[in-house]
């Protein structure tokens, strides 16, 4: 069975930075892409970026590079993502999802972990 | 980027057929392969894949849940609308990088 599980909620405050995880089981990670989506409170879905298991490679949507970091630990099966400068913009529900390699739809996708910046 | 027009809600009775439509700025079609897929999502959860290329039910998905269509205009379909139902459906491109998601629409009980 196919598990995505997700990092508990954060708090953080302005300015600071937190890296969330997503630990995965029942399938062979090296052998598909992590991406990893926003969704702010009562909002649309963005997509972020994406990771391939295999080899680290990663895309990013232009409007959050430089805010998010993706990287994998291949050893745990694990994909992060790093979240930098946080401001008020920034709080929201963080999904990761496993990404088909072909027509690049979301077949499975974590609890979501909520962060919250606030002072 | 795409972008993907939903309506905000739709009020359905129960055993009814509900329509939800999607139309992309731009084809979201490469020759036969329509790159538009549905998600269903309940308050507090994570998103569930229903259809993926625009008329494949995803794995565990009741026959109940359809999806049709090409280029820009999409239409998931549900028939007969059972209670567990209610939720946020939301369509998806991957025709072009960033994929993008419509803004979601509502179903409710009339």
């Amino acid at each position: 069975e196919v598990q995505l599980q997700q990092s508990g909620a954060e708090l953080v405050k302005p300015g600071a930075s937190v890296k969330l995880s997503c630990k995965t089981s029942g399938y062979t990670f090296s052998n598909y892409y992590m991406s990893w989506l926003k969704q702010m409170p009562g909002q649309n879905i963005e997509w972020i970026g994406n990771i391939y298991g295999g080899n680290g490679g990663t895309g990013y949507n232009q409007k959050f590079k430089g805010k998010a970091t993706l990287t994998v630990d291949k050893s745990s099966s694990t994909a992060y993502m790093d979240l930098s400068s946080l401001t008020s913009e920034d709080s929201a529900v963080y999904f990761c999802a496993r990404g088909t390699k072909t027509y690049w739809y979301f077949d499975f996708w974590g609890p979501g972990t909520m962060v919250t910046v606030s002072s | 980027d795409i972008v993907l027009t939903q309506s905000p809600v739709l009020a359905v009775s129960l055993g009814q057929r509900a329509t939800i439509s999607c139309r992309a700025s731009q084809s979201v079609s490469i020759s036969s392969i329509n790159l538009m897929h549905w998600y269903q999502q309940k308050p507090g959860q994570q998103p569930k894949l229903l259809i993926y290329r625009a008329s494949n039910l995803a794995s565990g998905i009741p026959a109940r849940f359809s999806g049709s269509g090409s280029g820009t205009d999409f239409t998931l379909t549900i028939d007969p609308v059972q209670a567990d139902d209610i939720a946020a459906y939301y369509c998806q491109q991957s025709r072009e990088s960033p994929n993008t998601f419509g803004a979601g629409t509502k179903l409710e009980l009339k």
